[in-house]
């Protein structure tokens, strides 16, 4: 059975600096990775996804996320974190003929 | 567009009573979804849909039932709502399963 795990549960960034928030998945075929962002009282954004193709994929807001299939883990990043980036990240993952299964999601907080 | 709406925005139900959560979408997409969200537990899928008139049961679908009678509007019935039922609800619609989602603003119901 697919699974996806956000290993931690909050992330501490100062403004200015590069961030990563981590993701691992198991599947038995061909993932399709997708990383979402959630503001306080808001429904869920989505920022990137991987589907085939080249492993770095660009997304809104200057995000990226790197698919790695050996370590499977689809890592979000960005170069220089801003304090509005502060919000609830979602990491989540499928299979080809199954549902998408969302991972517990991890808390960036960005000060300034 | 209007994207994708949601109604109620905000719910009370006392244990035992009845509603139905109303979700519209004004993109033609294919795809529908019910999701609830929990503290620390991410996103889980209740119900969902792949074109009108289909419905499929998700990760948690016991207490709840659905409809797609048409395209743009899939609703999700609480026949007699239960405490543990206390949550955000959040629909979602995607052209195919490859798709990226886009989601509602939410319902918070509580059920006393």
């Amino acid at each position: 059975a697919q699974s996806v795990a956000q290993p931690e549960d909050q992330v501490n960034v100062a403004e200015g600096n590069p961030l990563t928030v981590k993701c691992t998945y198991s599947v038995s075929g061909n993932p399709y990775l997708f990383w979402y962002v959630q503001y306080p009282n808001r429904g869920l954004q989505f920022l990137l996804k991987y589907i085939t193709g080249d492993n770095l994929v660009k997304g809104s807001y200057g995000f990226e996320a790197e698919f790695n299939k050996s370590q499977t883990s689809f890592h979000l990043k960005k170069p220089s974190a801003l304090v509005s980036d502060s919000a609830l990240y979602f990491c989540a993952v499928r299979e080809a003929g199954t549902a998408l299964i969302f991972g517990k999601g991890t808390t960036l907080s960005v000060s300034s | 567009n209007a994207g994708v709406t949601q109604t109620p925005k905000f719910r009370v139900l006392k244990t035992g009573q009845s509603m139905t959560l109303l979700c519209a979408q004004d993109m033609n997409h294919e795809y529908m979804y019910w999701y609830r969200q929990d503290p620390g537990m991410g996103l889980r899928l209740i119900h969902y849909s792949v074109g009108e008139g289909t419905t499929a049961k998700g990760e948690v679908p016991d207490g709840y039932n659905v409809s797609r009678l048409k395209k743009q509007n899939f609703l999700l019935g609480l026949e007699s709502a239960a405490p543990s039922q206390t949550s955000v609800y959040f629909c979602a619609s995607s052209p195919g399963q490859s798709h990226e989602q886009y989601f509602g603003p939410g319902t918070r119901l509580t059920v006393t």
